[in-house]
């Protein structure tokens, strides 16, 4: 599976946009670029995935540039509910395990 | 409740004692997984079920970890002689038959040895 490099923290206003960028220039043609994040004291809560087409769904949207190298989630109305760890990872669709880095600690301020 | 559950929530042990704890995943869902988490890592993975077979096992499950999911339903995860280094979260996820939707995980177990 294709490393993935994300920031270690972020910090957003509520309701305003919050952009995660996540990079991954080493992904393969048949690798899809998944997201998950991680409430405290929760286990992790799939939000999206994409393969080289954006995605929206009701939690988010994903956009991933043409070159598949990198990509950002987008919460298009931060809340307080979503400070949470989010977790960027390419994988091929037919593996099965998950390999998680360390994802990026995203802090939505009142 | 349709999430995936996982019992018990927390467990305390002392070291060299053995331990288990077990997942129910969504009915529906054919495919089981357990990783583990220690504090301000991502969690990794440890082993894979497809109904009953477990088809892929970490090289961190050592041969103290054990586990089975009869049936294919629940599964079970086993620590025999517990070290302090085990103390972790125990995640379980489950995911439906097909390839490529996300997984849905349970709350996690938490072990401390002591």
């Amino acid at each position: 599976d294709a490393k993935t490099t994300q920031p270690t923290s972020m910090d957003c206003a509520e309701g305003r946009a919050a952009n995660l960028p996540c990079n991954h220039s080493t992904i393969s043609g048949n690798e899809y670029v998944y997201w998950y994040r991680q409430i405290h004291s929760q286990g992790p809560q799939y939000i999206i995935h994409g393969l080289k087409n954006n995605e929206t769904n009701e939690m988010a949207s994903l956009i991933i540039t043409e070159d598949r190298k990198s990509s950002t989630l987008i919460l298009p109305h931060a809340t307080l509910r979503d400070t949470a760890v989010y977790y960027c990872i390419v994988r091929v669709r037919e593996a099965q395990k998950l390999v998680f880095g360390q994802g990026t600690r995203l802090t939505i301020n009142p | 409740d349709t999430g995936v559950s996982q019992d018990p929530r927390h467990k305390i042990t002392k070291r060299g004692q053995n331990v288990t704890f077990r997942c129910d995943p969504i009915s529906e869902h054919n495919r089981l997984y357990w990783y583990r988490q220690t504090l301000g890592q991502g969690p990794e993975f440890l082993t894979y079920f497809q109904n009953e077979a477990q088809l892929e096992k970490s090289r961190l499950l050592s041969d103290r970890f054990s586990a089975e999911r009869p049936k294919g339903s629940f599964s079970t995860l086993e620590i025999q002689r517990t070290e302090q280094g085990d103390s972790a979260m125990y995640l379980c996820a489950s995911s439906p038959p097909g390839t490529g939707g996300g997984y849905t995980f349970g709350s996690g177990t938490r072990l401390t040895v002591v």
